[in-house]
């Protein structure tokens, strides 16, 4: 089935610093990935919808220039939290539809990233 | 973005036991999925649904697709203690897709 790979899968860093986040689909190819944040004890908040050779496009009230996305390759999407601070805090899920699937196929996600910024 | 409302909140029931939860939507869907997520990881696909009305299976798991498209439901048959998790409903609206607010599962041994 369709495999993808989120890294680091953990990551603490200090206030102010910028950290990346990777997501690879694994044994397809993926136009489109999703980025997700879940707080604890809370659902999947999709925060931008990664688009291969184009800009990403971003939910109400995310800032795009705080989570800068890149999405270089059709393997392959980055989310950079810049500038971070404690309450970015969170678990950061990635996901992604292999498009040979069907227009219906469902989403697979990657393992998460929980970050902790001191 | 949209949001699915899934009750109940939590469960805690005692192995053995049947399972049932639900996902509401103001909305109408032409794709149902639920998802399984352990603690501190990502969310697994359990049971993907593509018609209204339909019934599906994956060993205990049945969920069903609500006619009206605006709802769908998941029974957990005998449970055990590894069904402990947190499951969500999914929608896509065009190209993305939408959580439900999850339910929480506990089995007690």
């Amino acid at each position: 089935g369709a495999v993808v790979s989120q890294h680091p899968s953990r990551v603490i860093c200090k206030s102010g610093t910028s950290v990346k986040i990777e997501c690879r689909s694994l044994d397809f190819q993926a136009t489109t990935m999703f980025w997700y944040r879940q707080f604890p004890k809370q659902s999947l908040m999709l925060m931008a919808t990664s688009n291969e050779g184009s800009k990403a496009t971003y939910e109400q009230g995310v800032e795009k220039d705080k989570f800068l996305i890149n999405h270089a390759s059709l393997t392959l999407s980055t989310l950079t939290v810049t500038s971070a601070h404690p309450e970015d805090s969170s678990f950061y899920i990635c996901s992604a539809r292999d498009p040979s699937a069907g227009r219906n196929s469902p989403l697979h996600f990657g393992n998460g990233t929980r970050l902790t910024v001191t | 973005g949209q949001q699915l409302n899934q009750s109940p909140q939590s469960m805690f029931i005692q192995e053995g036991e049947d399972v049932s939860m639900n996902c509401t939507s103001s909305s109408i869907f032409n794709t149902w999925l639920w998802y399984k997520q352990d603690p501190g990881e990502g969310p697994v696909l359990l049971i993907a649904l593509y018609k209204a009305g339909e019934l599906t299976s994956n060993g205990r798991l049945t969920a069903q697709f609500g006619i009206t498209r605006k709802d769908s439901f998941l029974n957990i048959s005998a449970s055990i203690p590894s069904d402990v998790g947190i499951y969500f409903c999914a929608g896509p609206t065009g190209n993305q897709f939408y959580f439900g607010t999850g339910t929480s599962l506990t089995v007690i041994p």
